[in-house]
């Protein structure tokens, strides 16, 4: 089966930008999941999507940072304006709705360098 | 709240050598427990899990027990090779199904 599809791998701008992310979670994943990335550290919940509904964004920063998922399936997460410490790879996750403890299934993420 | 707890890196390591790689968590309830494997440029791949005290999850010759009495995760492989070489994560997830991960430990494995 195709894996989580995440674009674009790299992105470069600078403070005060806004930029986008998007995430094709795997067919047939309810659940999908954005996790901020930053170098030397685990990843951190930014918010779970069950269908389109969101289950949990009690960790975005709701002043720059905002995630859509239309229809139940593709999803973008947008900064705007963007901070030097945003600089991260920001990672989307998929599972089965009821599967979560089983794992989840990650794409390759987006790089996102902010100067 | 819930946490988990891992070795600091880099963990260094010869081929064929064995390799052990802690882990605790701090949790209410009973958590599912995984490993991650993270590859340069690429994202997170589970490696193993265990969803209940006592089990032991394991692939690709790695293996961890879920020690509930000691909250521990420990994974471990009793020889490592070049192609290991990655960022390993240890996680939690809640009954929210939220993870909660570790902060890494990068093993190095040299020839």
């Amino acid at each position: 089966e195709a894996g989580v599809a995440q674009s674009p791998r790299y992105k470069i701008i600078e403070k005060r930008q806004s930029v986008a992310f998007w995430c094709n979670p795997i067919s047939g994943h309810a659940t999908l999941y954005w996790y901020q990335q930053i170098l030397g550290q685990g990843p951190k919940l930014l918010i779970q999507f069950q269908n389109n509904g969101v289950v949990d964004d009690s960790q975005l920063p709701k002043d720059r940072f905002s995630a859509e998922r239309l229809k139940g399936v593709d999803s973008t997460l947008k900064i705007q304006p963007a901070k030097l410490e945003d600089s991260a790879v920001y990672l989307c996750a998929s599972s089965l709705p009821r599967q979560e403890s089983y794992g989840y299934t990650f794409g390759s993420g987006t790089r996102l360098t902010v100067v | 709240g819930d946490s988990v707890t891992q070795m600091e890196g880099p963990v260094t390591l010869s081929e064929e050598a064995f390799l052990t790689i802690n882990c605790t968590y701090t949790a209410t309830g009973y958590p599912s427990l995984f490993w991650y494997v993270q590859y340069p440029g690429e994202g997170l791949q589970l490696l193993l899990k265990a969803t209940k005290a006592d089990d032991k999850g394991s692939n690709k010759g790695f293996e961890a027990t879920y020690r509930k009495e000691t909250t521990s995760f420990h994974l471990e492989k009793g020889s490592v090779q070049v192609s290991d070489s990655a960022v390993y994560f240890c996680a939690l997830s809640d009954r929210t199904y939220k993870y909660i991960f570790g902060t890494g430990t990068r093993l190095k494995v040299l020839a």
